[in-house]
């Protein structure tokens, strides 16, 4: 599966955009790319997934550049329950099983 | 919303005594999925199980460790004999069509092994 990087922390206010950007510059053309977070220990949560079409749902919005060597998850109006970590993850979809999560994103909204 | 649940919450043992973590998958979930976390470490994934059996483990994933799904319901995770290195959260997970769709991750164990 590709690397993904993320920066290791970012800040948003409260009820604003939050755009969390990921590098998959060593991408295929099979690969997914994947969008979990962590709030605090919990479990992770799946937000959201695509190939290369941009993706949105009731929680998030993903976009991926044509070349497909970055994207970018939005979270439309952020609020301090959005305050997790973020993984972006890339795999192939229909192989392996499992998830390998790296380091991931601090995303702190603040009041 | 559904849940994946897991008991308990929070288990304390001595080094070298047999655990066993409980999860409830998702009810109409195939895909059964067990991860750690050691504190302030990566998720690191385990095993998967699909069709009564192993489908995929890792190298964390020895003989020291063991899974199940006894009854239909609950999907268990077995340490037979815990080494202090063994603590650390852990998550299990459930999916309807496998990994490729997103998985349902519970709340977690956290084990401390004393």
């Amino acid at each position: 599966d590709a690397k993904t990087t993320q920066p290791p922390s970012m800040d948003c206010a409260e009820g604003r955009a939050a755009n969390l950007p990921c590098n998959h510059s060593t991408i295929s053309g099979n690969e997914y790319v994947y969008w979990y977070r962590q709030i605090h220990s919990q479990g992770p949560q799946y937000i959201i997934h695509g190939l290369k079409n941009n993706e949105t749902n009731e929680m998030a919005s993903l976009i991926i550049t044509e070349d497909r060597k970055s994207s970018t998850l939005i979270l439309p109006h952020a609020t301090l329950r959005d305050t997790a970590v973020y993984y972006c993850i890339v795999r192939v979809q229909g192989g392996s099983e499992k998830l390998v999560f790296g380091k991931g994103m601090k995303l702190t909204v603040n009041p | 919303e559904p849940e994946v649940t897991q008991t308990p919450s929070h288990q304390v043992t001595q080094m070298g005594q047999e655990v066993i973590l409980r999860c409830v998958p998702i009810s109409n979930h195939l895909y059964f999925y067990w991860y750690r976390q050691i504190l302030g470490q990566k998720v690191e994934f385990l095993v998967s199980f699909y069709n009564n059996e192993i489908s995929e483990k890792s190298e964390i994933f020895d003989d020291q460790f063991s899974v199940e799904r006894p009854d239909g319901s609950n999907f268990t995770l077995k340490i037979r004999s815990t080494k202090l290195e063994d603590s650390a959260m852990y998550f299990c997970a459930s999916s309807a069509q496998g990994s490729s769709y997103g998985y349902t991750f519970g709340s977690g164990t956290r084990l401390t092994v004393v």
